[in-house]
């Protein structure tokens, strides 16, 4: 079955820690997103890449980081330097700007 | 630029209808609903696009007012399925990106 899967579904990092989050979707879709989910203000966009080897910053790319080395992939990893990561992190893949395809989402706790 | 939604929260009996507003300051592109429940991933529901035509998904359907850059989603005769919280996300003319309201929490009662 074709779909978007993120792993772990649950993340604890201490204070300091970078952690990856990994994203994979078999969809063959070319566009991928992560966005942060916090309690009453939706979802925000934290980078998207519309084409392997290429992406662009969101509205709240500070603290994290991305690569798209495979068309199938592209991990999320939240740095030192966001100050507050504790949130939902969802992942998404789209052909274009059409209907978007969610994962499970990973569930970040800084310790 | 992120798109206003109103309400904030609704409640409904089963079988009661609702609507549920979005509306942008920017010319818009392209209109997408989703709809989440609560710790799961959202799902999409309809997208509505520039010049194009009312959509439906079941008893729930959707319009793009151009002119007042607005979307509705209107929930007729409401299902215990259809609590959750409903996100409108916004596409600006010339733009990749997809913003989201910051969503409209329906809980559907017996």
């Amino acid at each position: 079955d074709g779909g978007i899967t993120q792993s772990p579904k649950y993340l604890f990092r201490k204070e300091g820690q970078n952690v990856t989050l990994s994203c994979e979707q078999n969809l063959n879709h070319d566009a991928m997103y992560w966005y942060r989910q916090d309690p009453g203000q939706g979802l925000r966009l934290i980078y998207y890449s519309q084409i392997v080897n290429d992406f662009q910053k969101g509205d709240i790319a500070e603290g994290y980081s991305v690569s798209r080395e495979k068309k199938e992939s592209f991990p999320l990893t939240v740095t030192s330097a966001q100050k507050n990561p504790t949130a939902f992190y969802l992942c998404a893949s789209s052909i274009g700007n059409n209907e978007q395809f969610f994962g499970p989402g990973t569930r970040l706790t800084v310790l | 630029q992120q798109p206003v939604q109103s309400p904030q929260a609704v409640i409904l009996r089963e079988g009661e209808d609702a609507v549920i507003n979005c509306s942008s300051s920017k010319a818009l592109y392209s209109v997408h609903w989703y709809r989440q429940k609560h710790g799961e991933a959202p799902v999409f529901l309809m997208i509505l696009l520039k010049g194009g035509e009312q959509m439906r998904h079941e008893k729930i359907s959707a319009s793009f007012n151009e002119k007042k850059q607005q979307s509705s989603l209107y929930l007729t005769a409401s299902q215990l399925s259809y609590s959750g919280t409903y996100f409108c996300g916004t596409v600006q003319g010339g733009s990749e990106k997809l913003v989201f309201g910051k969503g409209t929490k329906l809980t559907v009662n017996p």
